[in-house]
Order: structure tokens, then sequence, then C-alpha cells
């Protein structure tokens, strides 16, 4: 069965550090481009990156949002994708999704809030 | 960056009735759209991919049509479960970029 399952969310502090990790299963993650998309309480969805597999490169791209703060990076040989959140804003508060780029394959998400 | 524009924001609508929801985008994207229905407290789920593609098990009460800049989402006859909120996606990835629209929130009466 294709699974994606986050982890590492919580509360953390404004100007603090997290990252979150998407184990991947049940599928050919190397070959996989994959996105996260974060959803504020109560807001629609925000895509915020995707990563390329690394036969395409493996580079990483990021909304204006998040550009410069957050890194996407991968973990072929472990089937995980991770989110490096730096500089946490309040209104970075949110679920973090992980899905694949165009097969509709998405994690159940984990809750990011920031707050002082 | 693509802007995409999805309307109407809500939606009323009764058993047995279709509708429409529209996503335009600022600039081509080919096929590259994506819609999905949300229902509270889950995960989004994919119903048409590049534009008019059903996802595997989704009733063929969903399709979707459209190509360039236009694009639609009809449900026909309506059920108590389609009671959710819908949005579209571009992934053209045109500048490595994907855009959510708003989001439509359908209410079945």
């Amino acid at each position: 069965e294709e699974q994606l399952v986050e982890s590492g969310g919580g509360l953390i502090k404004p100007g603090g550090s997290l990252r979150l990790s998407c184990a991947a299963s049940g599928f050919n993650f190397r070959a996989a481009w994959m996105s996260w998309v974060r959803q504020a309480p109560g807001k629609g969805l925000e895509w915020i990156g995707r990563i390329v597999s690394n036969s395409y490169g493996g580079t990483a791209d990021y909304a204006a949002s998040v550009r410069g703060r957050f890194t996407i990076s991968r973990d072929d040989l472990g089937n995980t994708l991770y989110l490096h959140m730096n500089s946490l804003k309040t209104e970075d508060t949110a679920v973090y999704y992980c899905s694949t780029w165009d097969s509709g394959l998405w994690g159940q998400g984990t809750l990011v809030t920031v707050s002082s | 960056d693509i802007q995409v524009t999805q309307s109407p924001s809500t939606l009323s609508a009764s058993v047995g009735d279709s509708v429409t929801i529209t996503c335009r985008a600022s600039q081509s994207i080919s096929i590259w759209l994506a819609w999905y229905q949300q229902k509270p407290g889950k995960v989004p789920k994919l119903l048409i991919y590049r534009a008019s593609f059903l996802q595997g098990e989704v009733p063929s009460r969903f399709s979707g049509s459209g190509s360039d800049t236009e694009f639609t989402l009809t449900i026909t006859n309506l059920q108590p479960d389609d009671s959710a909120t819908y949005y579209c996606q571009q992934y053209s990835g045109q500048g490595g970029q994907a855009t959510f629209g708003q989001g439509t929130k359908l209410e079945i009466k």
C-alpha cells in the first residue's frame, strides 16, 4: 500500500527551527517528485515547495512565502522527505502535508504551532 | 508566478442538482490542473488530474474539462456526501511552482 507518514510537528517559539519528516512506502520514492503543502487553521491549501527526483537533478523550488527560510531535502536510501524550517513566524502555524507532485498521494499531516 | 482564481467561493445546491466550479489561471498551464475535495478535518482527496482524468475510484458524477487558462469541475446528481470544499491546483511546474485556488465550499441543502 502506498503511504506517506509525516512527523516532527509541535509547538515552537517564533524565530525557532523545526524539521519535519515524511516517510514514504509502497511506491518508488526514488523516482517521485515530492511536494509540501500546508493549511493554516480555517484556511485554504498553500503549496510551499517541491523537490524533483535526483535523476532530474534533485533540485527544490519554493513559494515566495517560505523561500530563504525553508529547505526541502530527500533521502532516497531511507525513503524519507524532509522540510527544514528556520526563522519560523506565527503565520507559519499550519498542518503540513507531504504529497507526491502529481499522483494524489498525501500524508495525514503534522501540526506545527508557532507561538510564544 | 502563476495565479489561480477559483469561483465561486461558496455554493449551495440540492440533492440531484448539478454544479460547476471554475478555475482560471493567469497564464497558460496546458492541462496541468488538478481538482481536490476536502472534508473538515480530513486530508484532501484527488478527484481529477490533467484537467479531465478521473482518479481511481472517483464516481463518474465528477468531471473536469478545460485547457490553457480556463477549467471547470462539474458535479452532477449531487449527493449529501459531496458536501466539502473543492480546490483546484495548477502544477505546470513553470518556475518550479504550483498554486492552489482559494477553494469553493459546497453546501448540499
